[in-house]
């Protein structure tokens, strides 16, 4: 089945550092891929998506890139604030569509001063 | 953005009850709401897949006789976790897809339950 992985947290980080938070998957075919993101206290929100290979989607100076060949879509920030603390999330829902989202374990991401 | 809304937060209950939990679309008509739990430190699982007015569509493993989920009316889903034992403890996210955007799906912001 659909799996993704993604690298363990926390990572801490001091402001304005770069950031790169790494998600593999493993699917069929042509899966569309996201990026949540969950402040304290509050739900998941979308932070980004791609839909097809070679897409890059960004979002509040986030970017990811849909890469086939290696089945990633890693996280990227050039300047991270103290507000980008959170828990990411990165998943997938299956080629053709349909709404099953399939997360990876989460990676908290802590900014300090 | 779309907003969802989960009721109570957080809820403490003795093993052998049942507790409720209420998710709502409070600014559109969701046809379509997922039921997820989290563990410690591990990914969302997806549980159900409620749909307004017919029943729910269960994940493999997942007892449905155990997490009734009713979605009686377009902005309300409710999940019951039926004569609760500790090992049921474990935090809820509920979800909505919003119509005028069908890959977004917009969760609430859980519910965390202890059985003791």
């Amino acid at each position: 089945g659909d799996s993704v992985t993604q690298m363990e947290g926390p990572v801490t980080l001091s402001e304005e550092a770069f950031l790169t938070i790494n998600c593999t998957y493993t699917a069929t075919g042509y899966p569309s891929l996201f990026w949540y993101v969950q402040y304290p206290g509050e739900g998941l929100q979308l932070l980004l998506k791609a839909t097809k290979a070679d897409d890059k989607g960004s979002n509040k100076g986030f970017e990811a890139t849909y890469r086939k060949e290696t089945t990633s879509f890693h996280l990227e920030k050039g300047s991270v604030q103290v507000s980008d603390s959170a828990v990411y999330f990165c998943a997938l829902t299956p080629t053709g569509g349909g709404n099953k989202l399939t997360f990876g374990t989460g990676t908290q991401l802590k900014v300090e001063l | 953005g779309a907003v969802v809304s989960q009721h109570p937060s957080r809820v403490i209950c003795k093993s052998g009850t049942s507790v409720k939990i209420e998710c709502r679309s409070l600014d559109f008509q969701a046809t379509t709401m997922f039921w997820y739990r989290q563990f410690p430190k591990k990914s969302l699982m997806l549980m159900a897949t409620s749909n307004e007015g017919s029943k729910a569509t269960y994940e493999q493993g997942v007892e449905k006789d155990k997490f009734l989920i009713n979605h009686a009316s377009l902005t309300l889903s409710t999940l019951t976790v039926t004569s609760a034992h500790p090992e049921d403890s474990s935090f809820y996210i509920c979800s909505a897809r919003d119509p005028r955007n069908s890959e977004t799906q917009y969760f609430g912001p859980g519910t965390r339950l202890l059985v003791l």
